[in-house]
């Protein structure tokens, strides 16, 4: 069955430092890929998602994410964060239609001013 | 905007007794999802629907059932509480067959089971 981890549970930065989360999946299939975040006190929300063509793709806020399909890999990153980007981000993999999602373990971002 | 109402934010139930988690979506979705959400396991689904009164089993459907009688609304029910069942649960929804990968979510309903 299709699965998803994600490296670090717990990550704290400082503002304008550059940030990298990781994600791997399981299934080497064709796969589409997702990150969603949730920001304090609010509901889950996309951040971005990969279907195919160019392995980088952006998302809102300045996030970009890349596909690697040779290590299984979908890593979240962002060149320089903000406060504003305190929140717990979760990968999430399609796993069969009707836009089932496996979604990870999940990553708490807090950034500190 | 889509929107997604779950029918309570805070329950506190005790152990055997029956819990029903409502959901609601205003957007026409053909899916809609129960996930439960805890520390360090992330989302786990639980069921889902892809139309009236069809389901179909997640990943952890064992202690829960689910009703879908109209398009719009879709239940948890818990038959019969127990401790580990305590968890933030989360209702979804999201277009038909089509893979867009984009759920929209509600503000998720906090159970405690005593």
């Amino acid at each position: 069955a299709q699965s998803v981890s994600q490296h670090n549970h717990h990550v704290i930065l400082s503002e304008a430092a550059s940030l990298e989360l990781g994600c791997n999946y399981s299934y080497g299939g064709t796969v589409n890929l997702f990150w969603y975040v949730q920001y304090p006190g609010q509901h889950l929300q996309l951040l971005l998602k990969y279907f195919s063509g160019d392995p980088l793709v952006k998302g809102i806020k300045g996030f970009e994410a890349e596909f690697i399909k040779s290590k299984f890999s979908f890593n979240l990153r962002k060149p320089s964060v903000q406060w504003s980007d305190t929140a717990e981000y979760f990968c999430a993999v399609t796993s069969g239609g009707y836009n089932k999602l496996i979604f990870g373990a999940g990553t708490r971002l807090a950034v500190h001013p | 905007d889509v929107k997604v109402t779950q029918s309570s934010r805070y329950l506190v139930k005790r152990t055997g007794e029956k819990v029903f988690l409502e959901c609601v979506q205003d957007m026409d979705h053909e899916n809609m999802f129960w996930y439960r959400q805890d520390p360090g396991l992330g989302l786990r689904l639980i069921y889902f629907s892809y139309d009236v009164k069809m389901k179909e089993k997640g990943d952890i459907p064992e202690g829960y059932s689910v009703s879908r009688e109209k398009k719009e609304r879709f239940s948890l029910i818990l038959e019969s509480a127990s401790t580990n069942q305590t968890s933030m649960y989360l209702c979804a929804s999201s277009l038909g067959q089509e893979v867009t990968g984009e759920l929209f979510f509600g503000e998720g309903s906090r159970l405690t089971v005593l």
